[in-house]
């Protein structure tokens, strides 16, 4: 099991830009979460998905943000244009009912380090 | 809303030292807690679950306890070493969110 993946590992780009990070969850879990870390804020939720169905978006800060599953393996976090304050570590996390069950709970991805100048 | 509260947000300990981490949520009506360990730079690692339905959980040096109607939890660490020096945080779900409070850095000293 290759865990959850995401790419790019760190993304340098300039204010204004598009922006794409992406996701690839666990094979089988159907749960799949966008969050985002910041020194003042902690982690925060953008948004999570049930097979492929977003559920909860209320945490998207802004127009700018814009997120998509369009299967159960593929996710990406779209931002256009791009700020100096998008800069943050992004994590996807994945899960299952039955991941819970047995206590493994979310799985998170090493996480895309973003820095907009 | 659903809060999250850790307490401390940073603690210095020697090692060899037992020591308890707090977190507490305002929301009892939670499906399960789980407590996390990040190091500087680095994703997170799951390191407990705990059921709505549980007490607590244990693995190997870490102990979990879950009072939900008191909105508590506590993560105890056993014979603490300089490799258990990272950011620990817990996080709950309910309502399909997962909340994770903003967590205690803790540092082991040799």
């Amino acid at each position: 099991d290759a865990g959850v993946i995401q790419s790019p590992r760190h993304e340098v780009t300039e204010m204004g830009q598009e922006v794409t990070l992406r996701c690839k969850p666990i094979s089988g879990h159907n749960s799949l979460f966008w969050y985002r870390q910041t020194m003042m804020r902690g982690l925060e939720l953008l948004i999570y998905f049930n097979n492929n169905v977003p559920i909860d978006d209320s945490g998207m800060p802004e127009d700018r943000f814009s997120a998509k599953m369009p299967n159960a393996s593929f996710s990406t976090l779209k931002i256009q244009p791009s700020e100096p304050r998008d800069s943050a570590v992004y994590f996807c996390a994945s899960s299952s009912p039955g991941q819970r069950a047995r206590g493994y709970g979310y799985t998170f991805g090493s996480g895309t380090r973003l820095t907009v100048v | 809303k659903q809060e999250v509260t850790q307490i401390p947000a940073a603690l210095s300990v020697p090692e060899g030292e037992n020591l308890v981490l707090n977190c507490s949520f305002t929301d009892s009506a939670i499906y399960n807690l789980q407590w996390f360990r990040q190091d500087p730079g680095k994703g997170l690692t799951s390191l407990l679950l705990i059921q709505s339905s549980q007490r607590e959980q244990t693995s190997g040096r870490l102990n979990a306890s879950l009072d939900k109607s008191s909105g508590r939890s506590t993560l105890y660490i056993a014979a603490s070493q300089p490799g258990d020096s990272a950011t620990y945080l817990c996080a709950v779900r309910g309502g399909g969110k997962l909340i994770f409070g903003q967590g205690t850095e803790l540092s082991v000293k040799p």
